[in-house]
């Protein structure tokens, strides 16, 4: 069974800094891997979407790379800003027919001004 | 193009009564997934629905909860007989295809049910 851990659970960073987020799974049997933004009280926003073939996603100041032979993913978020205040989830698809994605338990983000 | 659409955004219900929360797919998007977030729980997959077909449910409680995606019409999820530990955000997503290529799910902004 998959199971997804994501660490921090919480981080709190001055503006202006860059960070890592991390995000590790057990079956490394995946064929992509999404990373996802989820403000308070609101749905997921997708971030990145990084298939198996590839090493590394790129979206604005966002970077997202994957290394699947030792399951592991980061985010790494440039120049950090207030609005980068939010939780961060990871999330890889099942093998099954329907690729139901499985979860890690998210980092919350707090980016001071 | 209109993204995932959930409706309520909130639904308050006493216990005992029923929720019925909608979800409308990304517009060509057969393929549908609802997932439940417990306060300070991540989220968890409930069920997997092509057009009128349930095709995994292996995340739903095995009582009180149903979900349907009718030929014509939103997707349904349907949880009787509410109880207080039933209160979550309820999530919606939707899929182009369900193979390993084009198969990026989209989110729906929630249902957030509230048991009182």
């Amino acid at each position: 069974k998959q199971e997804v851990t994501q660490i921090p659970a919480a981080l709190s960073v001055p503006e202006g800094e860059n960070l890592v987020l991390n995000c590790s799974f057990t079956d490394s049997a995946i064929y992509n891997l999404q990373w996802f933004r989820q403000d308070p009280g609101k749905g997921l926003t997708s971030l990145l979407l990084i298939q198996s073939s590839q090493r590394e996603q790129t979206s604005g100041r966002l970077n997202a790379s994957l290394d699947k032979s030792s399951g592991r993913s980061t985010l790494y978020i440039a120049a950090s800003q207030p609005g980068d205040s939010a939780t961060y989830l990871c999330a890889v698809p099942s093998n099954n027919a329907g690729n139901m994605l499985t979860f890690g338990g998210g980092t919350r983000l707090m980016v001071k001004p | 193009n209109a993204g995932v659409m959930q409706n309520p955004r909130h639904l308050v219900r006493r216990r005992g009564q029923e929720a019925r929360l909608r979800c409308s797919p990304v517009k060509g998007h057969s393929h549908v997934y609802w997932y439940r977030q417990l306060p300070e729980e991540g989220l968890k997959f409930m069920v997997y629905l092509q057009k009128e077909n349930i095709i995994d449910e292996s995340g739903m409680p095995k009582e009180r909860f149903s979900a349907e995606f009718p030929k014509e019409g939103p997707s349904i999820l349907r949880i009787q007989q509410v109880v207080r530990g039933d209160s979550a955000a309820y999530f919606c997503a939707s899929s182009l295809f369900s193979g390993r290529l084009y198969n990026e799910q989209f989110f729906g902004p929630g249902t957030r049910l509230t048991v009182l």
